[in-house]
């Protein structure tokens, strides 16, 4: 158990919906990542967080966002859902989010838009 | 970010040693070297990391080049539990970015 929760674990949603996947970081941890996973694209930077800024930001769609409170929590917000969305979604956590941290990654959300 | 490149598959015996190399030819001077292994059908896992010096822990080792244009996994004794995708990163600036990984294969 890394202790990066993720909920929920399985969603399936109709094309042109919008969901919102949760991420609860390991206790201590500023700083929090999102990754998607599909089969074809392998594990897909998306955005990071620290402290409840954003920090860094990868291959994310206009149609994604994502935001981190006050508690460190974070929520990646997905719209306009097409087919090409579903993947496997990735939190992961560290303690500062810099170089020389190790990430703790959560079991994900698997994400099937029908 | 600095690209890594990974053969894309291994194959090992149990109870023997494993040596997973990477590529970053790429990297900047200051840039982390990380390594993750994701197990089927769970999240990547944090198996090592350094910048310069040969690293250990209990899980691996990481003996990285001189130049650092490449670094090499070792898993002292692989087990069935050992079988995964693993993946060399470079951390650059705030982004943890994975390429392909080698899938690792490991005989009985």
């Amino acid at each position: 158990d890394s202790g990066v929760t993720q909920t929920p674990k399985h969603l399936i949603t109709a094309t042109g919906q919008r969901v919102t996947l949760r991420c609860s970081p390991r206790s201590g941890d500023l700083s929090v990542y999102w990754y998607q996973q599909s089969l074809d694209q392998g594990l897909q930077f998306l955005i990071q967080y620290y402290n409840g800024e954003e920090r860094a930001k990868g291959n994310i769609l206009e149609r994604f966002s994502a935001q981190q409170f006050p508690d460190l929590h974070s929520e990646l917000n997905l719209s306009s859902l097409e087919l090409g969305d579903s993947a496997l979604y990735f939190c992961a956590s560290s303690p500062r989010g810099n170089k020389n941290t190790e990430a703790f990654f959560g079991q994900g959300t698997r994400l099937t838009v029908v | 970010d600095a690209k890594t490149t990974q053969p894309n598959s291994m194959e090992s015996n149990e109870e023997e040693p494993v040596h997973l190399p990477c590529n970053h030819s790429t990297i900047s001077g200051t840039d982390y070297i990380h390594w993750y292994r994701q197990l089927p059908s769970q999240g990547p896992e944090y198996v090592i990391h350094g910048l310069t010096s040969n690293v250990n822990n209990r899980m691996a080792s990481l003996a990285i080049a001189e130049d650092r244009k490449s670094s090499t996994l070792i898993l002292h004794r692989a087990t069935l539990r050992d079988a995964a995708v693993y993946y060399c990163t470079s951390q650059g600036a705030q982004k943890l970015v994975f390429g392909q990984g080698t899938r690792l294969t490991i005989n009985p």
